[in-house]
């Protein structure tokens, strides 16, 4: 079954940096993942799509402080420089033939 | 500029029907899957439909399948979701989003309530 697990929080300074991660499912570390921000009462925003190799394709305007990385059935997105607009909820999401799957996302907060 | 943009969400009561629309701008839509996902109060994303771009491959979540229809005009440039026999759990904001695979442009969201 696919499945994507995420932790439920993360926390850092103003300035500082943040990693969360998002773990696949046995049997499923080569998929391709997507990272999406939800800041507080808005929609989703695409943050980027994340291969197994590390390869990532970011969306439009989306800042260089984001960048993601992947090992093993982990895949990875970083927030360099946080800024206050970065506190938000954060979902990844994958796919398959006739599905797609979301984790339960990370609140990041920033002290 | 793409631009998603849904419209008819409302106040509906237990057992009721629905039809969301989602005006889609600034892409070829006919070249586009698209789908709808959910989000209920307080809680996270959920993937409700898919519909690839000439309606020739359609899914549903295992929560919705044969009460939820989705479909496409290409030449209206929209997506739809007919949503019949509604639960309260189906209570949610409900977003159109493009692409396939990673959901690359969403929309802002219509909030469907299912309540007496």
């Amino acid at each position: 079954q696919l499945v994507l697990t995420q932790s439920p929080s993360a926390s850092a300074s103003l300035g500082a940096s943040v990693k969360l991660t998002c773990t696949l499912s046995s049997g499923h570390s080569s998929y391709a993942i997507a990272w999406h921000q939800q800041q507080p009462e808005k929609g989703p925003r695409y943050l980027m799509k994340l291969n197994s190799d590390g390869s990532h394709s970011k969306g439009d305007g989306i800042p260089d402080r984001f960048s993601g990385s992947s090992s093993g059935a982990e895949r990875y997105l970083t927030i360099s420089s946080l800024q206050s607009e970065d506190e938000a909820d954060y979902y990844c999401q994958t796919w398959g033939t006739g599905i797609q799957v979301f984790g339960t996302g990370t609140k990041v907060t920033v002290l | 500029e793409v631009q998603l943009v849904e419209s008819g969400g409302g106040l509906v009561k237990p057992g009721g029907s629905l039809r969301l629309s989602c005006a889609a701008s600034g892409f070829t839509f006919s070249s586009y899957s698209m789908n709808w996902v959910r989000q209920a109060p307080g809680k996270g994303l959920e993937w409700v439909s898919s519909i690839s771009s000439s309606s020739s491959y359609i899914y549903y979540a295992d929560s919705v399948k044969g009460r939820f229809t989705i479909s496409r005009d290409n030449a209206k440039n929209s997506l739809y979701l007919q949503m019949n026999s509604l639960r309260a759990e189906d209570t949610a904001v409900y977003y159109c989003a493009r692409d396939r695979t990673a959901n690359d442009y969403w929309g802002q969201g219509t909030l469907v309530t299912v309540s007496s």
